[in-house]
């Protein structure tokens, strides 16, 4: 069956400290792989996206993910993050509809 | 920057009743989506289309669901006769292919 699983639901963490955020998906889901942000109240906006070519992607705000086929994770990281990046996340792979992970709430304090 | 909206932002109606959820798509756009975020739970996938018909829906889209595509701009879901657990934020997505779909804001559908 095809899906896209985040292990962490929730990740805390402070100011400035690095984070990173994991996905996995399913060798049945086609690798065209997202992930896309949820601020409080707001829709759904990706971040960043792999296609094809370079396995490392990155985001204007400083988020980058590594498509990794052989341990069928796109995980997410910033080295240094903000108060403002306090969101909901959400993976997603396949080709066409779009297959979504449960989503990991990402709370940064001060 | 073309962006997909959505109205209502929020949409209240008694169980059993019908509603319709609009939706805009980016103008140059050929395949449309619904998918729907029951609170607190993950985003799922409910239809998709193209060429003025379903490609493809989900064991959830059943025969109280149904879209359409009525003028050159508007992309509609219509639930017939609303349930409790229909209750949810529904979200439009476009794209002009395969790969990036751009969400719209979402509904908030409240079924009381």
């Amino acid at each position: 069956a095809q899906s896209v699983t985040q292990l962490d639901s929730q990740v805390p963490v402070f100011e400035e400290a690095p984070v990173e955020l994991r996905c996995n998906y399913s060798s049945s889901v086609s690798v065209y792989l997202f992930w896309y942000v949820q601020y409080p109240n707001q829709g759904l906006q990706l971040l960043l996206k792999y296609l094809s070519g370079s396995t490392l992607v990155e985001s204007i705000n400083g988020f980058e993910a590594e498509f990794n086929k052989s341990q069928t994770s796109f995980h997410l990281r910033k080295p240094s993050v903000h108060i403002s990046d306090t969101a909901e996340y959400f993976c997603a792979g396949n080709t066409d509809k779009l297959i979504f992970g449960t989503g990991t709430r990402l709370q940064v304090f001060p | 920057e073309p962006e997909v909206t959505q109205t209502p932002s929020h949409q209240v109606t008694q169980m059993g009743q019908e509603v319709i959820l609009r939706c805009v798509p980016i103008s140059n756009h050929l395949y449309f989506y619904w998918y729907r975020q029951i609170l607190g739970q993950k985003v799922e996938f409910l239809v998709s289309f193209y060429n003025n018909e379903i490609s493809e829906k989900s064991e959830i889209f059943d025969d109280q669901f149904s879209v359409e595509r009525p003028d050159g701009s508007n992309f509609t879901l219509k639930i017939r006769s609303t349930k409790l657990e229909d209750s949810a934020m529904y979200f439009c997505a476009s794209s002009r292919g395969t790969g990036h779909q751009f969400f719209g804001p979402g509904t908030r559908l409240t079924v009381l």
